[in-house]
């Protein structure tokens, strides 16, 4: 079964609106992390936000906010006021484990394209 | 600056050539890891190693080798085994501990004529 499940391949927004990107999550864990990476077409990975299983206020940076719902194991990712720049692919990832022996599932990832 | 380093950007070899990878980062962090990326796929795990002369696989470590001589060096071999070498690699390291993120390198481009 898949661990994170990432359900919109792509999507496309107007330049300015908001944008939602799905991310539903499978674990057993009571402590795990959720995490969200850019990536755009250079392929480097843009960490944007992380929202800890324990955190009990969605996480938010800048444009960035998580909407965590912890019963539906959901993790989605709002950008608000969507610019140009936000073209490109973004993952969902979990962070699971023990102390000292974490390691991050990532989503299969979606590709968001603004237009102008 | 602090971060980490993959060399080189893009890779060519002849297929049953062995080739590794390089991945080096001064942040001092404990934990390193290597993912392959597909096109139009996310990351999968290949190794990770939480700690110098200590590493485990990941979930698709066939027909790859890695070692952790030195906290901040984490090289990846892709051996002839490794039957679809053509990928995109990428380097990652955290420190280890509930860490909040994983910092990554800018990737490396292999491609097996």
């Amino acid at each position: 079964a898949q661990k994170i499940t990432q359900t919109q391949p792509g999507m496309f927004v107007q330049e300015k609106e908001a944008v939602t990107l799905d991310c539903t999550y499978d674990t057993s864990d009571q402590s795990y992390g959720l995490f969200w990476y850019k990536q755009p077409s250079s392929g480097e990975m843009i960490f944007l936000i992380y929202q800890g299983s324990y955190d009990e206020q969605n996480a938010t940076e800048g444009r960035y906010s998580l909407n965590f719902q912890k019963a539906r194991k959901s993790a989605n990712l709002v950008i608000s006021a969507s610019q140009l720049g936000d073209s490109a692919m973004y993952f969902c990832a979990m962070r699971e484990g023990n102390f000292g022996n974490e390691k991050l599932t990532f989503g299969t990832g979606t590709r968001l394209t603004i237009i102008p | 600056d602090g971060g980490i380093t993959q060399s080189p950007k893009y890779l060519f070899r002849k297929e049953g050539q062995n080739v590794t990878l390089s991945c080096e980062q001064n942040l001092n962090h404990d934990a390193m890891y290597w993912y392959r990326q597909d096109p139009g796929q996310g990351l999968r795990l290949i190794y990770y190693s939480q700690i110098v002369n200590d590493f485990q696989k990941g979930d698709i470590a066939e027909g790859y080798s890695v070692s952790r001589e030195k906290k901040e060096s984490f090289p990846l071999t892709v051996t002839s085994a490794q039957k679809n070498p053509t990928a995109f690699y990428l380097c990652a390291s955290s420190t280890g501990l509930v860490s909040i993120e994983q910092f990554f390198g800018p990737g490396t481009r292999l491609t097996v004529l």
